[in-house]
């Protein structure tokens, strides 16, 4: 199936700990994010990266690292992890301009 | 800095009924407007992408109409049925030249529910 894919779907784990969320697209898009939603469901825009250039949304805590292996896989490393990190996390992938736009199912972090 | 507001934060109609969602941006140097469903426990799913340039476009019985000048776009829903609850969200896309893009600023959504 076309998809993007993010692994694991649930993610609990203790303060402090370094943990990394993994996405796949193969809609050969050549852009790709990662978006929050905190716990009021608001989703804000973290990162984008379009295969060329990072985008880094100047809110994010440096404790988040996007790294793009190629341009098919966009991951998130979160170090240090504080409680306010609790949050479900999206991948999502789109065509320039942002057309086609395609959302993963989401990762939901629980830092404990 | 753009931000996107939805009204109203919740609606419960009976089903068959017409509905409006509404969405108001304020810069409007925006490339395209997106509606969005999301579903509980769910990623998005999108609805209907509106250009610029663009006054309305249509999907079935969805409508979403742009006025980019008073940062406004209504999202209809005709003869309304249980399937359409879910959160609908507004998100805007800004003018980049270089084709790509810095992501989607969102409202906070519309949580609609259709009742049988």
């Amino acid at each position: 199936d076309t998809a993007v894919s993010q692994t694991p779907k649930y993610l609990v784990t203790q303060m402090g700990n370094d943990k990394s969320i993994k996405c796949e697209q193969n809609l050969g898009h050549d852009t790709m994010y990662w978006y929050k939603q905190d716990s009021k469901k608001f989703l804000k825009i973290m990162f984008s990266y379009n295969n060329k250039e990072l985008i880094i949304n100047e809110t994010v805590p440096n404790r988040f690292s996007p790294k793009s292996p190629d341009k098919a896989h966009l991951n998130l490393h979160i170090n240090s992890l504080e409680l306010g990190d609790s949050a479900v996390y999206f991948c999502a992938s789109s065509q320039d301009y942002g057309y086609g736009y395609t959302f993963g199912s989401g990762t939901r972090l629980t830092v404990v | 800095k753009q931000e996107v507001t939805q009204i109203p934060a919740a609606l419960s109609v009976p089903e068959g009924e017409n509905l409006v969602l509404n969405c108001s941006f304020t810069d409007s140097a925006i490339y395209n407007l997106q509606w969005f469903r999301q579903d509980p426990g769910k990623g998005l799913t999108s609805l209907l992408l509106i250009q610029s340039s663009q006054r309305e476009q249509t999907s079935g019985r969805l409508n979403a109409s742009l006025d980019k000048s008073s940062g406004r776009s209504t999202l209809y829903i005709a003869a309304s049925q249980p399937g359409d609850s879910a959160t609908y969200l507004c998100a805007v896309n800004k003018m980049y030249s270089g084709g790509g893009a810095d992501g989607l600023t969102f409202g906070k959504g519309t949580h609609l529910i259709i009742q049988p």
